[in-house]
């Protein structure tokens, strides 16, 4: 099974800090990864799909990147409803695993 | 508004079965694949099972196979999730999502509409 790893496990940054969250597969698995956002309490949205694809109605500082085994998720400017844990997921094959989650927290 | 909504969840001892529904509103049901998630108290996100818009093919995680079964009523708008001789560790919030199917891949464009999700307790 392709198995995801998120990195960090955990940061800390500031309102207006330049974020990135990276999530590697154990083997290559092309664009099709997702990123999600989740808040306590709340389901899990969709950030973003097919890597780099906005999801309709996510802000832009939102940004996707990578292919293959490597994947990063950047913030730009971080604003304060974007403290939450960030998901990747893989999105061909079964188990179609989730990374282990990423929590931003507030500095 | 494109809604998802689960219920039946609830405190089962171990052994026992629950069923979980989720109603869909706000879109063509019958379009989509549909996939319950869980979530463990405190831990990640863990895919259970989809099945294809039409129903034609049901897939689960290795955790639940043999004794979770995932079934749809496309004239209801309703998808289930029968879980049978349930275990401690299936504790957690069980969500319903939908994802457009493509031949691309099993969900290119992610999940992108969850419900609220229902808590499943397994406790003796």
């Amino acid at each position: 099974d392709i198995q995801l790893t998120q990195s960090p496990s955990f940061l800390s940054a500031s309102v207006g800090d330049r974020v990135t969250i990276t999530c590697r597969a154990s083997q290559g698995i092309n664009n099709f990864l997702a990123w999600y956002q989740q808040k306590p309490g709340k389901a899990p949205k969709l950030l973003i799909y097919a890597a780099s694809t906005l999801q309709s109605g996510v802000p832009s500082r939102f940004s996707g990147s990578g292919s293959g085994t490597e994947f990063t998720l950047t913030i730009s400017s971080l604003q304060p409803e974007d403290f939450a844990t960030y998901y990747c997921q893989h999105l061909n094959s079964f188990p179609l695993p989730f990374g282990g989650g990423t929590k931003v927290d507030i500095k | 508004q494109e809604q998802l909504v689960e219920s039946g969840g609830g405190l089962v001892q171990p052994g026992r079965s629950l069923r979980l529904s989720c109603v869909a509103s706000g879109f063509s049901f019958s379009s989509y694949a549909m996939y319950w998630v869980r979530q463990a108290p405190g831990k990640g996100l863990e895919w259970v099972a989809v099945i294809w818009y039409d129903g034609s093919n049901k897939y689960y995680a290795d955790s639940v196979k043999g004794r979770f079964s995932i079934s749809r009523d496309n004239s209801k708008n309703t998808v289930f999730l029968q879980m049978n001789n349930l275990r401690v560790e299936d504790t957690a919030v069980y969500y319903c999502a939908r994802a457009d199917q493509v031949p691309a891949a099993i969900a290119y464009y992610g999940l992108d509409v969850w419900g609220q999700g229902t808590t499943v307790t397994v406790s003796s």
